[in-house]
């Protein structure tokens, strides 16, 4: 079946524009997760979502960042105003239900702000 | 704060030996540990976890030990195929129902042919 994908692949933007960031799970998996790797840097969590809700906002950086998921599939990054050190790799990754299970990720949106 | 750490950025190894990947952690709440492999331009895959109340764990090629009270785990491939070139992270989980993981910054694999 289909993994997680993610779009665009690769985004350029200018500093303080704003950008969307998609991801689509696996079907039927419950649990989303949003994380970023910057350069040399390991994954950083931003955000989880148990279906439509996000129970856990804590690694989101600042006000600039949010995101939402809607009928329990499709989520949305979206990153206000970039800023250059916002420039890194957004990951998402889906499971079947708890962190305790295996999370299966996308290939990432490299996201440069210039 | 680092709470996991894998300070060797890279490794070597002979094809068909021995690799082993380390992973250090602070967090005595962490009790669920997972290693993720990497090749460039996709996203992690998962290749083996361990719970806490274990101290190994295999999985064909893979065997990862888990020593709680130095907080160390470390992950064995062997013997080493050069596919097995890739950036390996370690990852982990606290208790009771925080649902993040958190990953070190990974190691970069090599085998030589």
């Amino acid at each position: 079946g289909a993994g997680v994908s993610q779009s665009p692949s690769n985004k350029v933007t200018e500093k303080g524009k704003d950008v969307e960031l998609r991801c689509d799970p696996i079907s039927g998996h419950t649990a989303l997760y949003w994380y970023r790797q910057s350069l040399g840097q390991g994954l950083e969590f931003l955000i989880y979502f148990q279906g439509n809700s996000a129970p856990d906002k804590s690694g989101l950086p600042s006000d600039r960042f949010s995101a939402e998921r809607t009928g329990g599939s499709v989520s949305t990054l979206t990153i206000q105003r970039t800023q250059q050190e916002d420039s890194a790799v957004y990951l998402c990754a889906s499971s079947p239900g708890s962190v305790r299970e295996t999370q299966y990720f996308g290939p990432g949106t490299r996201l440069l702000v210039l | 704060d680092q709470q996991v750490k894998q300070n060797s950025p890279s490794l070597s190894v002979q094809e068909g030996r021995i690799s082993i990947l380390n992973c250090d952690y602070t967090n005595s709440m962490f009790d669920y540990f997972l290693w993720y492999k990497k090749y460039p331009a996709e996203g992690p895959t998962f290749l083996i976890s361990i719970s806490s109340i274990k101290d190994k764990n295999e999985d064909g090629r893979f065997t990862v030990f888990l020593n709680k009270s130095a907080k160390h785990l470390s992950l064995h491939i062997v013997p080493s195929q050069p596919g097995d070139s890739a950036v390996y992270f370690c990852a982990a989980s606290e208790r009771f129902g925080n649902e993040k993981l958190t990953f070190g910054t990974g190691t970069r694999l090599t085998i030589i042919p």
